[in-house]
């Protein structure tokens, strides 16, 4: 069965240094990978997905990720960080080799951008 | 194009009760998941509807239940209400339900269980 980790439950960065927010998974096959954000009181809104191609994979606000076939992993990162950044990151995964297609969601990562 | 709207947006019941809960996709979206999310489990995944039909189901007791009408729309329902399902509700839509489509969520149903 597919699963994601997310092994930091806060990320604290000063704004105008880069940040990087970390996700891993585990597929039987190969991976469908998405980044979500939730800033308070909203539902989560999409940032950017891998499915195949290049590894680096540029998204909205900034944000851009790295696949990681080896190592498994899919952080999230930007160059330069802003107080706006400040949010809920969730990371995705959906394994298109298995039967049980539905996306699993990491359990979050609180970042911080400290001004 | 509007985004995805849920109603209602807070919600305060007693234990035993039921709740319905109601979500409008995207329009031209056919696809409709609904999330469970608190801050200690997370964002749990409770079914994805596509053309009115179940695709998937989380593991969530039966007291959970949902559907989606002819024109996408979906519903939830939670029967028997428990003080561990305060949550917040969460629908997604997308265009399909293929691997690469993601999801557009609304802003959720704040559900306090007393």
């Amino acid at each position: 069965a597919q699963s994601v980790a997310q092994p930091e439950d806060q990320v604290n960065v000063a704004e105008g240094n880069p940040l990087t927010v970390k996700c891993t998974y585990s597929v039987s096959g190969n991976p469908y990978l998405f980044w979500y954000v939730q800033y308070p009181n909203r539902g989560l809104q999409f940032l950017l997905k891998y499915i195949t191609g290049d590894n680096l994979v540029k998204g909205s606000y900034g944000f851009e990720a790295e696949f990681n076939k080896s190592q498994t992993s899919f952080h999230l990162k930007k160059p330069s960080a802003l107080v706006s950044d400040s949010a809920l990151y969730f990371c995705a995964v959906r394994d298109t080799e298995s039967r049980d297609d539905k996306i699993i969601f990491g359990k979050g990562t609180r970042l911080h951008i400290l001004p | 194009k509007a985004g995805v709207t849920q109603t209602p947006r807070y919600l305060i019941k007693t234990r035993g009760q039921q709740v319905t809960l109601s979500c409008s996709p995207i329009s031209g979206h056919r696809s409709v998941s609904w999330y469970q999310q608190t801050p200690g489990q997370g964002l749990q995944f409770l079914f994805e509807y596509f053309s009115e039909t179940q695709r998937n189901k989380g593991n969530f007791p039966g007291r959970f239940s949902g559907r989606q009408f002819s024109n996408s729309r979906s519903e939830m329902n939670v029967s028997t209400l428990e003080l561990g399902d305060s949550a917040l509700y969460l629908c997604a839509s997308s265009r399909g339900t293929g691997d690469s489509y993601e999801q557009y969520f609304g802003p959720g149903t704040r559900l306090t269980v007393t």
